[in-house]
């Protein structure tokens, strides 16, 4: 089974700032990764999949990069809005930690 | 504008079976190129796949639910269904379903939610 880990677990940040989220697949996954950003009591919402595609009406501050077992979700200049939990997830298979454990961003 | 919307109680007693449904407006889940899932999250963790359904009734679970885990789907009133048995306070969480692609199976569209708590 692949596992996904992210780290780190909680970023302080403040606005205008550059951060970067990493997300490591314990085996090759290729491009087979999506992001998502979830605000609390809020569904998770789909930011970027294929690892660097940007889904419909994201902002371009967002952007992902990586490949194989790798990647990264930066946000270019953080606004208010963007202060969430960030998750991904590999869909190269069924497996039962498809999900990583998220990443708190939060204001500094 | 596709909508998903969970339904279900919000209490489950402990050993008993765990009943919610997603209702789909604004496409149909006879769709060739998606599967449905569903997912969940407990309180202050991180998401867990619980399973996915094809309208035509194939299913993919998550090994470490299947054995309580059923899924299913009603395509003549645009809906799927998750079934959970033997509930534990583990199994306290908000309950998401979601638009899954059939080749890309990343989730695009999201339930708002169904908060479900085990508790006698």
């Amino acid at each position: 089974d692949i596992q996904m880990t992210q780290s780190p677990s909680t970023l302080s940040a403040s606005v205008g700032d550059r951060v970067t989220i990493t997300c490591r697949a314990s085996q090759s996954i290729s491009n087979w990764l999506a992001w998502y950003q979830q605000k609390p009591g809020r569904a998770p919402k789909l930011l970027i999949y294929k690892a660097s595609s940007l889904e419909s009406g994201v902002p371009s501050r967002f952007s992902g990069s990586g490949s194989g077992t790798e990647f990264t979700l930066t946000i270019n200049s953080l606004q208010p809005d963007d202060f969430a939990t960030y998750s991904c997830q590999q869909y190269k298979s069924y497996s039962p930690d498809t999900f990583g454990q998220g990443t708190k961003l939060e204001i500094k | 504008q596709l909508q998903l919307q969970e339904s279900g109680p919000g209490l489950v007693k402990p050993s008993e079976t765990l009943s919610l449904t997603c209702i789909v407006s604004g496409d149909s889940i006879s769709s060739s190129n998606y599967y449905w899932g569903w997912i969940r999250q407990p309180p202050g963790k991180g998401l867990e796949w619980i399973g996915s359904i094809y309208y035509s009734g194939s299913t993919y679970y998550n090994p470490s639910l299947k054995s309580r885990v059923t899924v299913s789907v009603d395509t003549s009133k645009n809906q799927f269904s998750l079934k959970l048995s033997s509930v534990t306070a583990a199994d306290t969480a908000v309950y998401y379903c979601a638009r899954q692609g059939r080749w890309f199976p990343y989730f695009d569209y999201w339930g708002q939610g169904n908060m479900v708590t085990v508790s006698s």
